[in-house]
């Protein structure tokens, strides 16, 4: 049982330039998250789902596109990327009853 | 001010020794409080919840002080396996707003 999967796991590209990372659940939990994770900052919430066709926007949500259009997958896209999101973005999901959360293993991206 | 702060560390001790981590939180409607453990370079992964009244897992005791708006982690007998950076996270309104601390990073000596 893979649980939370992350694709790519590294990515490297370039500003201005289209990218979208995946996540993918296997255990139909209700929330989805994407998270960034930047020295100093900590993790802070991009976007989050509470089902399917239910988005909302968390900290930081400007530059980032997300849809849900099945329970276990999360894309988050990134419509023109920039030097300030080189990150390392983290996805992570949550039963509706429960607060932990359930973290992938996380993609690195870096823009050049 | 940030909404939870922690010591950044590093806290560098001795295997066997007592070591405890604090957070403060500023927003005093926060609800639910937790402690996750991230390894370096793998993701956060939740060590305990932190409850009103305290509480213990194992070598690990979480409490929690509302008035003061911080709360700690002890870890007691420490281990080399306990290297990790510790996350503090604070829920704001029982919704999926859950704020993560910067961390503070421990290293346990041999």
């Amino acid at each position: 049982d893979a649980g939370i999967t992350q694709s790519p796991r590294y990515k490297i590209t370039e500003t201005g330039r289209q990218v979208t990372l995946m996540c993918h659940q296997t255990w139909s939990h209700s929330y989805m998250f994407w998270y960034r994770q930047d020295l100093g900052h900590g993790l802070r919430l991009i976007y989050y789902s509470a089902a399917a066709d239910i988005t909302d926007k968390g900290e930081v949500p400007d530059g980032y596109v997300v849809s849900r259009s099945k329970t276990e997958n999360f894309p988050l896209t990134l419509e023109s990327a920039t030097r300030s999101q080189t990150s390392v973005y983290f996805c992570a999901t949550k039963f509706a009853g429960n607060n932990e959360q359930f973290f992938g293993p996380g993609t690195r991206l870096t823009v050049l | 001010r940030k909404e939870v702060e922690q010591d950044p560390g590093p806290f560098n001790v001795p295997e066997g020794a007592t070591v405890a981590f604090n957070c403060t939180y500023s927003n005093s409607a926060s609800q639910s409080f937790f402690w996750y453990r991230q390894d370096c370079r793998k993701e956060p992964k939740l060590l305990m919840s932190v409850y009103s009244s305290g509480n213990e897992d194992g070598r690990f005791t979480a409490q929690l002080n509302r008035a003061s708006q911080y709360i700690s982690l002890l870890i007691r007998d420490s281990k080399l396996s306990d290297s990790a950076t510790y996350l503090c996270v604070v829920n704001i309104d029982y919704g999926q707003n859950f704020v993560f601390g910067p961390g503070t990073r421990l290293s346990v000596l041999p």
